[in-house]
């Protein structure tokens, strides 16, 4: 079955940590993207990557993290230097330079600050 | 103004009737628009995706859109207990000359089918 996974569902974090989300599709899709939600408000685009070994910041990149090393992962590290990291993380991804590119997420992973 | 603007809600709806969810956008030169699903605790899901003036129609769902009012509506026909969620409208933003977009969400509207 195609899809994008994400890892772990639920993390908890101590502050001053850094933590890595996992994000990994098998929809060979060249773009990949983060967001971030938090309740109340829309989502937001932190990273987002449309070939390998390139990505580019997003609207809330401050804190954040990216690498992409392979097509079929991207993953997010939230660093000490997030000052509200508690959110719920979404993981994206589609195709690139299609006219109408429809994005297909993961199932999220809920972080919270202890 | 925002870039997508929805009614938060909580737009109740009693089962079997239609529900109506709208969604209003800024950029005149927006040319698809998405809607999203998300129950909650969960990740969005997309349950229509609309590129031209008009009505399309997917089984309950039909979504409308009037690009000269830079209105996009979604109709859920025969609603049932299950469709209560949220629903978030996308509209992209091409962010590349890839002709890569990024999305900008509505904060989504809540919807509640009353059995």
């Amino acid at each position: 079955d195609g899809g994008i996974t994400q890892s772990p569902k639920y993390l908890f974090r101590k502050e001053g940590q850094n933590v890595t989300l996992s994000c990994e599709q098998n929809l060979n899709h060249d773009a990949m993207y983060w967001y971030r939600q938090d309740p109340g408000q829309g989502l937001r685009l932190i990273y987002y990557s449309q070939i390998v070994n390139d990505f580019q910041k997003g609207d809330i990149a401050e804190g954040y993290s990216v690498s992409r090393e392979k097509k079929e992962s991207f993953p997010l590290t939230v660093t000490s230097a997030q000052k509200n990291p508690t959110a719920f993380y979404l993981c994206a991804s589609s195709i690139v330079g299609g006219h109408y590119n429809e994005q297909f997420f993961g199932p999220g992973t809920r972080l919270t600050v202890l | 103004q925002k870039e997508v603007e929805q009614n938060s809600g909580p737009l109740s709806v009693p089962e079997g009737a239609i529900a109506s969810l709208n969604c209003t956008y800024s950029d005149r030169g927006s040319q698809s628009f998405f809607w999203y699903r998300q129950y909650s605790g969960k990740s969005p899901e997309l349950i229509m995706s609309i590129y031209s003036n008009g009505d399309k129609e997917d089984g309950r769902f039909t979504a409308q859109l009037n690009k000269a009012s830079q209105y996009v509506s979604l109709l859920i026909r025969d609603s049932q207990p299950s469709d209560s969620a949220t629903y978030l409208c996308a509209v992209p933003k091409f962010i590349s000359n890839f002709g890569n977009e990024k999305l900008t969400f509505g904060t989504g509207t809540r919807l509640t089918i009353i059995p």
